[in-house]
Parts: C-alpha cells; structure tokens; sequence
C-alpha cells in the first residue's frame, strides 16, 4: 500500500472546465510535491510545499494553482487547462526538502 | 546549468547477466544521489540512494558514488526480466531532485 495517496487516477477534462487533483501523504514528511511527466520524459517540479512555504517553478503556468490546506495535504487546482498539459502528474513527499522522495501512484490527466 | 545525464538506451541484458547504468551530474558540490525503477504507466520507485564515496549494496543491487568524477552507477546483479523498465538517476541540487531522463533497460529471457 502507497503512502502518499492520490485521487483521481485518471480525469478527462475539457480546456473551460475547473478541476483539482488531490494528494494526501501518510507518512508524517515535511515536505511534498508536485511533479509533471510526460511519456519517455524525466519528471519535471512544478511545486514544493516544505515547512510551510510554498515554491513555485516558474515555467509554471498560471493555470495550474496548489493549495496546502495542512502539512499532510497538497492539491492542485487546474482551470482553462491546454491539450499539451496531458500528462502523469506524481504527487511526492519527502522528509525534508532534497531527501528521498516517495511518490503516489500518479493522476493520468487527458485534456480535450 | 545544472544537468543529470544519462544514456536513454535501451540497454538489452540475458536473463541472469548484470546490468549496469550510469549516470554523471554536473553539480560539485551535490550531496545526496537516488536510483528509481519506473515501470510503463507508473510512478517511480526508491531503488537506493548513496550519499558516501563507494559503494553500497542491497540485495541484488550495487550502488556506486565516485563524487571527484561525478559519477553514480547502479549495478543490478542476476538481472530478471522483471527488471526491464526504465531507471531514473535523482541528484539533489540546491535541495530538490533533478532527474535525469532515465535509462530503459531490457532484460530477455
């Protein structure tokens, strides 16, 4: 069993619709993660959340919004999201920031 | 730039041979190297991670560190084909992983 859940594990949208992916770890870590990969592609940081301050990659585009409601919850919110941003997006945690991350299984988003 | 490389491969092995992989970073002054085995369609997997010169082992896998070469290599012994998928090297730079783009490997019965 993972721990570091994330829901759902797989979501098709349309590019005017609003949804959040979710991710919640188990393991008591201080930092998490989001990730980006597409196929046959390294996985690409978008955000850490770690001791409550959040860091943003700025290739980043606005569309894609984390939210930290606590230290064991971190989402993401897309809205007016574009066909290329299909894609595997892996939540992780870590001890600390720079550690050994562990990642959930992955949310395979399909953008039409 | 900061930079994790790798050979993409596909690296092929015969059941029971070892396999090797590398990897080289450009970061001196990185601290902390990890090895992540990600099957098609899935998340990555914690292999090892070394922090020291040398090696370090874990059952049928080997990890070396050479830190004045800047060098990381994963050694998998008595390679299954379960084995074949593609290997991720993580180097921690200014306190995140930068991964390089994976070595595919392919283990034949």
């Amino acid at each position: 069993d993972t721990e570091v859940t994330q829901t759902p594990k797989h979501l098709v949208m349309g590019m005017t619709n609003k949804k959040s992916l979710k991710c919640e770890q188990h393991m008591g870590h201080r930092a998490m993660y989001w990730y980006k990969q597409k196929a046959k592609k390294p996985p690409e940081l978008m955000f850490v959340y770690s001791y409550e301050k959040l860091s943003i990659n700025e290739s980043v585009p606005s569309r894609f919004s984390p939210e930290c409601p606590n230290s064991s919850l971190l989402n993401l919110h897309l809205h007016a999201l574009q066909p290329e941003d299909s894609a595997l997006y892996l939540c992780a945690s870590s001890q600390g920031e720079g550690g050994e991350l562990f990642f959930g299984e992955g949310s395979r988003l399909t953008v039409l | 730039q900061k930079e994790v490389e790798q050979n993409s491969g596909p690296l092929s092995v015969p059941e029971g041979a070892i396999a090797s992989l590398n990897c080289t970073y450009s970061d001196r002054g990185s601290q902390s190297f990890f090895w992540y085995r990600q099957y098609s369609g899935k998340s990555p997997e914690l292999i090892m991670f070394i922090y020291s010169n040398g090696d370090k082992e874990d059952g049928r896998f080997t990890a070396q560190l050479n830190k004045a070469s800047q060098y990381v290599s994963l050694l998998i012994r008595d390679s299954q084909p379960s084995d074949s998928a593609t290997y991720l090297c993580a180097v921690n730079m200014d306190s995140t992983l930068t991964f390089g783009k994976g070595t595919m490997l392919l283990v034949s019965p």
